[in-house]
């Protein structure tokens, strides 16, 4: 089975741009869960979609939003883009809702400027 | 809230010689415990995983145990090799996220 999949792979914005991340889960997962990697915050969970709907959200502003479509593949979406939104954007797949167990993909590498 | 704590933060040793990794955790209330590792710039790759019924996972040269109680875990790794150099990563998991520590950045050399 092929594993998680981001696009792309690395992007680089300017403040105050938006930008949009994509995931492409696991076959048959449909449960897709972001987190954000910065040098000072380490991993922090973002928000979790299953059957297109956000399950649980974590401690980010409103510019952070996302969306699962119906073959489970999610975006996420960074409004005004700010330059501490620089970061390693890492997505992970699951079978179920709150699923205990999360595969990563390689993650997308965004720097604001 | 779920405060994963990993120490030390950084470890440079010598090849062959065998290591450990600490990983402590505020709230016992958790469903499994995860190691990953990563390598500069990419993804997490898992390496273990142990339930909260469980006391220990190995794979290879890699032991990692658990102790719920105390909220500690351990990630041994026998025989270290320049290969295993990367950062090591510890995560909770306690309800419908992963809380993952700052990491360990370990330097293997030759």
């Amino acid at each position: 089975k092929a594993g998680v999949t981001q696009t792309p792979r690395y992007l680089i914005k300017t403040r105050g741009q938006q930008v949009t991340l994509s995931c492409s889960p696991i076959s048959g997962h449909r449960s897709v869960s972001w987190y954000q990697q910065t040098p000072g915050q380490g991993l922090q969970f973002l928000f979790e979609y299953f059957s297109e709907t956000q399950r649980n959200k974590g401690n980010f502003p409103g510019r952070f939003s996302g969306r699962q479509f119906s073959n489970s593949r999610s975006e996420m979406n960074v409004s005004t883009l700010e330059l501490g939104d620089s970061a390693l954007y890492l997505c992970a797949s699951s079978l179920e809702a709150s699923g205990r167990v999360q595969y990563f993909g390689p993650g997308t590498r965004l720097t604001v400027t | 809230k779920q405060e994963v704590t990993q120490i030390p933060a950084a470890l440079s040793v010598p090849e062959g010689e065998n290591l450990v990794l600490n990983c402590s955790f505020t709230d016992s209330a958790i469903y499994n415990l995860q190691w990953f590792r990563q390598d500069p710039g990419k993804g997490l790759t898992s390496l273990l995983l142990i339930q909260s019924s469980q006391r220990e996972q190995t794979s290879g040269r890699l032991n990692a145990s658990l102790d719920k109680s105390s909220g500690r875990s351990t990630l041994y790794i026998a025989a270290s090799q320049p290969g295993d150099s990367a950062t090591y990563l510890c995560a909770v998991y306690s309800g419908y996220a992963l809380n993952f520590g700052k990491g360990t950045s370990l330097l293997v050399t030759p």
